[in-house]
Parts: structure tokens; C-alpha cells; sequence
């Protein structure tokens, strides 16, 4: 089964609302959680990497207040869209891996099947 | 700037023909490498990785890959290519130097087979 379950898979909503994405480690703690953007037929850009009990960073030219990333537990990563518009209508994926350690023998880094988000 | 780039957008090719995918990238030191592959609307599988060691890699589905240093490339390849190949192929990288599994994607290739 996956190791990193990413919901839900696809969400229609309506302008203004605002819409939670839950990215979760099945089966190890994620100390590091990452959130990437596609649009259609573009490559995937990170938006923000997320650490248990800090806050996110964000990368250059991303929203903090449109885009609230939470990672309240060493499983769970939450992405909000506040306020969604049209133009947040994307592919939002996130990854999970485990911090320290060699990285040569670390292999733990795993995609979620990401979400599809439609603003109407 | 650090960045990894896929020279081609889009490459057709006859079911049974080889492939290869180019990924060239531009770090300070190697960065560790990765090829991943997505069908439409779905996420990432992995393909295969390169950390260190042998630089021919073997990964899932036949496919390979060989880590070049003197070219910075990390090409990807295929002996005979399938139907079920076509899709989206993303090389990306992690930096030695930056928070371990923060990836960075080239463009992407899209795979067109045809009969």
C-alpha cells in the first residue's frame, strides 16, 4: 500500500471558500514534509517545506496567508487554500521523508498521489 | 543558479524502439538524482535514483540510467518502449547541500508511443 496517503484526491469548490488537503506517513514519522504545485502540462514547483512544530517555510513568491501548511505531527502535513480562487486551480502534491542520518543509505522520500483541485 | 534541465519536451516514439531521455544539471557539487514518472492526473513513481556508487542504474519497468559527472547528465534509457510507457518523465534533484528530499524538476518530457 502507499506510504504516504495524500486527501482527498480530487475537490471542486466553489470561489472564496477555503479547502484542506491532508498529506499523511503511513507506516514512518515524517520529520520534513514538502508541498509542490503543477499546473497543466508544467513541471512541479515547490511551494513550502514543512517540519514537525515549526513553521513552514515558503518559497519565493508563494502566499503564506493563501497557502497555510501545518504539520502538527510527526504523520500529518495539512495544506489550506484560503480563499480559493480560479487561478489556485491546480495539482498539489506533497512528500514525506525522514531528516538525519546519511543520505546515501536514506531512502525514505515518498510522494503522495496529489490533488486536484478545482475552483469554480 | 542551481537548475536541471530537460532538453526535450516531447519525444514520439515507435512501440519497440529505444529511448533515452536527457536530464543535464547545473549544481556546485553532484547533486543526488532522480527520475521519476507521471501517467496524467496521477502522482510520481519512481524510476530509479542515483546517490553514489556505480554510475549505471538499473530501475523498474527496464529502465536505466547513467550518471555522467564530466557531463553533469543523467540520461535515461529504455531498450524497447511499450504502449504503457507513454506518459510525463520528471528528472529532479536534491542538493548535498540543502534540506534532504526538497527536490527540484526539470520541465518534464512528455512520451508519445505509437504503433
Amino acid at each position: 500500500g502507499a506510504v504516504v496517503s495524500q486527501h482527498p484526491s480530487r475537490v471542486i469548490c466553489k470561489s472564496g471558500t477555503s479547502v484542506k488537503i491532508e498529506c499523511r506517513s503511513l507506516d514512518f514519522q515524517a520529520t520534513t514534509m514538502f508541498w509542490y504545485r503543477q499546473f497543466p502540462k508544467q513541471s512541479l514547483m515547490l511551494m513550502a517545506t514543512s517540519n514537525e512544530g515549526s513553521k513552514a517555510t515558503y518559497e519565493q513568491g508563494v502566499e503564506k496567508d493563501k497557502f497555510l501548511i501545518n504539520h502538527a505531527s510527526l504523520t500529518l502535513s495539512t495544506l489550506t487554500v484560503t480563499s480559493a480562487h480560479p487561478e489556485d486551480s491546480s495539482f498539489y502534491i506533497c512528500s514525506a521523508t525522514v531528516t538525519g542520518g546519511e543520505r546515501a543509505t536514506n531512502e525514505k522520500l515518498f510522494f503522495g498521489s496529489g490533488t486536484q483541485l478545482s475552483v469554480l | 543558479a542551481q537548475s536541471v534541465t530537460q532538453p526535450d519536451i516531447h519525444i514520439t516514439v515507435s512501440e519497440g524502439a529505444s529511448l533515452e531521455l536527457r536530464c543535464n544539471y547545473s549544481y556546485g557539487a553532484t547533486p543526488y538524482l532522480f527520475w521519476y514518472v507521471q501517467s496524467p492526473g496521477q502522482g510520481l513513481q519512481l524510476l530509479l535514483k542515483y546517490f553514489s556508487g556505480d554510475t549505471l542504474v538499473q530501475g523498474i519497468k527496464g529502465f536505466e540510467a547513467e550518471f555522467k559527472r564530466s557531463q553533469s547528465s543523467f540520461n535515461l534509457r529504455k531498450p524497447s518502449v511499450h504502449w504503457s510507457d507513454a506518459a510525463e518523465y520528471f528528472c529532479a534533484v536534491d542538493s548535498p547541500t540543502d534540506s534532504w528530499g526538497k527536490l527540484q524538476f526539470g520541465a518534464g518530457t512528455q512520451v508519445v508511443v505509437t504503433p
